[in-house]
C-alpha cells in the first residue's frame, strides 16, 4: 500500500544545515516532491526528483534518494530564519495522478 | 490568473449547514485536485478533475461531499449538513496535465480554506 512518513518535528540553529528524513513504501513511485506550506499559506513545490536519480541539488537544497531503503531527504543548506516552516513528502507513481503526502516535519530555526 | 485562487479563505459555519467552496485555477490547466489537510495531519485526497473526463471522486468521505467542475475551469466543492469533523482546511491545486506517464507537470496549489464547523 501507500504511506508516507515523516518525523514530525525539527529544531536547528541558523546557519546550520537541516535535513529533513522521509520513508516511503511503494516502490512503484516514479517521482518524490519536497513541499514547503508556511503559516497561512498553501504548498509551494520546493523540488522533485525522478526515481531514476539518486540526488538532485538546486541551491541550498540537496535531495538524496535511496531507492533500496526506500529513503528521502532533503537538506537545506545555511538554514535561515525564514525556512521555517512545515515540510511535506510526497509520492507519485507514474500511472497515477494522485499525490501521496507525508504528515508533514515542522521546521524551526533558531537565531 | 497567475496562480490558483480560493475562496473564502475562512468560513466559520453552524453545525448541520451547507457551505460551498470554490477554486479558480490556472487558465490552461486541464487538471484539478481537491485536497483536505486536517490539524497536524498530512494532505488527504478528496476528488480529482482532468479535462472533459469523468472525475475520481474515489476520495470524498462521505456522500455529504459533492464538486463540480464547470466549462473547465472553476470548480466548486459543496458539503451539505456539515459536521464538526469536517473542520479543515481545503486545498485547491491545479496542473498543466495529469502527468501520467509524462514528465511531471507538478501542482500548483492555492492559499486553502480554511473551515470551521461550530
Amino acid at each position: 500500500g501507500e504511506d508516507v512518513e515523516q518525523s514530525l518535528f525539527l529544531s536547528v540553529r541558523e546557519g546550520d544545515s537541516s535535513v529533513i528524513n522521509c520513508t516511503y513504501t511503494d516502490s512503484s513511485s516514479t517521482y518524490l516532491y519536497w513541499y514547503k506550506q508556511e503559516p497561512g499559506a498553501g504548498l509551494q513545490l520546493l523540488t522533485y526528483i525522478f526515481s531514476n536519480m539518486d540526488m538532485k541539488q538546486d541551491q541550498r537544497l540537496t535531495v538524496l534518494l535511496n531507492k533500496k531503503d526506500k529513503h528521502l531527504s532533503l537538506r537545506i543548506a545555511d538554514t535561515q530564519t525564514g525556512d521555517s516552516a512545515i515540510y511535506f513528502c510526497a509520492e507519485r507513481m507514474d500511472s497515477s495522478y494522485k499525490l501521496i503526502f507525508g504528515s508533514g516535519t515542522r521546521l524551526l530555526v533558531r537565531p | 490568473g497567475a496562480g490558483v485562487s480560493q475562496s473564502p479563505s475562512n468560513k466559520v459555519t453552524e453545525k448541520g449547514k451547507d457551505v460551498e467552496l470554490r477554486c479558480d485555477p490556472i487558465s490552461g490547466h486541464t487538471a484539478l485536485y481537491w485536497y483536505r489537510q486536517s490539524l497536524g495531519q498530512g494532505l488527504e485526497f478528496l476528488i480529482y478533475f482532468q479535462g472533459n473526463s469523468a472525475p475520481d471522486k474515489s476520495g470524498l468521505p462521505s456522500d455529504r461531499f459533492s464538486a463540480e467542475r464547470t466549462g473547465g475551469s472553476v470548480s466548486t466543492l459543496t458539503i451539505q449538513r456539515t459536521q464538526q469533523e469536517d473542520s479543515a482546511v481545503y486545498l485547491c491545486a491545479s496542473s498543466p496535465s495529469s502527468g501520467i506517464g509524462g514528465r511531471d507537470s507538478g501542482y500548483t496549489f492555492g492559499s486553502g480554506t480554511r473551515l470551521t464547523v461550530v
